[in-house]
């Protein structure tokens, strides 16, 4: 069974432009997750959907962040326009029930530069 | 894929001894925590977890202890290998925090061959 897939591994981009990330879950898992993690710090939620709604997106920092996730099936995160300090890892994960105790399957990151 | 940070917590250690990790967690109303394993190049892996109800937890090789009273979680990990080299993230989720998962800093463990 394929695991969490993302897209691109790396993006580096100028200050001002925009960037598109992608997440492919588990194919079954309703629940979708983004985190992000900047300069070594802790890995941070972004938020959470349940199929196509967003069930939490309080850890979205400001509104140049948008995520959608047509179709219930893969997602997207677009930065619009990036930031200096967006520069980081972002990571999606999936959960099949979205309880809390329900495993949480990471994909391998991206891995965001902003100059 | 991402390279760990810099300036995380290390423990090293000899390989086929014992390793624990320690984690101190914020919030006293979580009631659900996981640890992870971040490998190079790669996504946190689920390892274990534990119940706000229990204060103990095995599986194989490791071992969760919780201790509510100050908000302390550790990981001990049994006769660590070279495999097991790579960075430990603790994390907690709880009723008031909805879904979210919050993760503590991270820190490296070097296995020594």
């Amino acid at each position: 069974e394929a695991g969490v897939t993302q897209f691109p591994s790396h993006s580096v981009i100028e200050k001002g432009q925009t960037v598109t990330l992608r997440c492919d879950p588990i194919s079954g898992h309703d629940n979708l997750y983004w985190y992000r993690r900047v300069m070594g710090k802790e890995i941070k939620f972004l938020l959470h959907f349940v199929k196509e709604s967003k069930q939490d997106e309080s850890g979205m920092p400001n509104n140049r962040f948008l995520a959608e996730r047509t179709g219930g099936t893969y997602s997207t995160l677009k930065v619009q326009p990036a930031e200096l300090e967006d520069s980081g890892v972002y990571f999606c994960a999936s959960s099949q029930d979205g309880q809390i105790t329900d495993t949480q399957y990471f994909g391998p990151g991206t891995r965001l530069t902003v100059l | 894929g991402e390279s760990v940070g810099l300036h995380l917590p290390t423990l090293s250690v000899q390989e086929g001894d014992n390793s624990i990790i320690n984690c101190a967690y914020s919030n006293s109303a979580s009631d659900y925590f996981i640890w992870y394993k971040q490998e190079s190049g790669k996504g946190p892996q689920f390892i274990i977890d534990i119940r706000s109800n229990m204060d103990k937890r095995q599986g194989q090789r490791v071992t969760v202890l919780l201790n509510k009273t100050v908000k302390h979680l550790s990981l001990q990990i049994a006769a660590t290998q070279p495999g097991d080299s790579a960075v430990y993230f603790c994390a907690e989720a709880g009723k008031t925090g909805g879904f979210k998962t919050i993760f503590g800093a991270g820190t490296r463990l070097f296995v020594k061959a």
